[in-house]
């Protein structure tokens, strides 16, 4: 089993707040993820990270943004959240090999009012 | 263009027979790697099969197995001896080479969601 953790679970919040989905693994994993997917649809990546103080945005064009000052920990941030946001967000991270499969946390199912 | 097509939006099986998910994918790289994951209602992703493009045998793992044509394109899932616990979405996924070197993403297809009928 992969021990990586993703809070909240599910979130409802107004439009304008501020948010921060968390993400943690402690598997020591170099390489990390932050995907959306919308209900029944495919993944899209949003962010990823080499390592520690390496981010980069990914295929999909995100208003929010991600850190990584510690290998454990990838949180992912929308300064001001507005319905387009709705979604459901998966974290993911990776030993870094070729054949390495993605290892998912069980995702954050956020919904903006 | 599509990278990873998975043209079945939903599939149905009886209980105790075999199905077969199909996914095909579109790549210049010579080596990459096909990746099965399985999404249940819950919504986590759960890896099932692993195959890589140089790989001679088609990957096996209990009842999953992944028949890959390279020529073709396609690496299909077959889960053979179908339970009800396999009702969920699955997803076809690929790494490329250009992307193993720009942080080892996977790129998914759109999924087919299976329902395992008693």
């Amino acid at each position: 089993e992969a021990d990586i953790y993703q809070t909240p679970r599910y979130l409802v919040i107004g439009t304008g707040k501020k948010i921060t989905l968390e993400c943690s693994q402690t598997m020591g994993h170099d390489k990390m993820y932050w995907y959306q997917q919308d209900p029944g649809m495919e993944l899209h990546l949003i962010h990823y990270s080499y390592g520690v103080n390496s981010t980069e945005k990914g295929d999909l064009s995100s208003e929010s943004t991600v850190s990584r000052i510690r290998t454990e920990h990838f949180p992912l941030t929308l300064e001001s959240a507005r319905p387009s946001h709705t979604s459901q967000y998966l974290c993911a991270s990776s030993v870094g090999g070729y054949n390495s499969p993605l290892h998912f946390g069980n995702g954050t199912r956020l919904t903006v009012t | 263009a599509q990278k990873i097509t998975q043209t079945q939006p939903g599939m149905f099986v009886q209980e105790k027979e075999a199905v077969t998910l199909d996914c095909t994918y579109d790549t210049s790289d010579q080596s990459y790697g096909l990746f099965w994951y399985k999404q249940p209602s819950s919504g986590e992703m759960i890896f099932l099969i692993y195959q890589g493009s140089y790989d001679e045998q088609n990957a096996t793992e209990g009842r999953y197995s992944l028949n890959f044509q390279k020529a073709r394109k396609s690496a299909n899932l077959v889960i053979s001896a179908s339970q009800l616990g396999d009702s969920a979405m699955y997803f076809c996924a690929m790494r490329e080479l250009t992307n193993y070197n720009q942080g080892g993403k996977l790129i998914f297809g759109q999924g087919t969601e299976l329902s395992v009928k008693p």
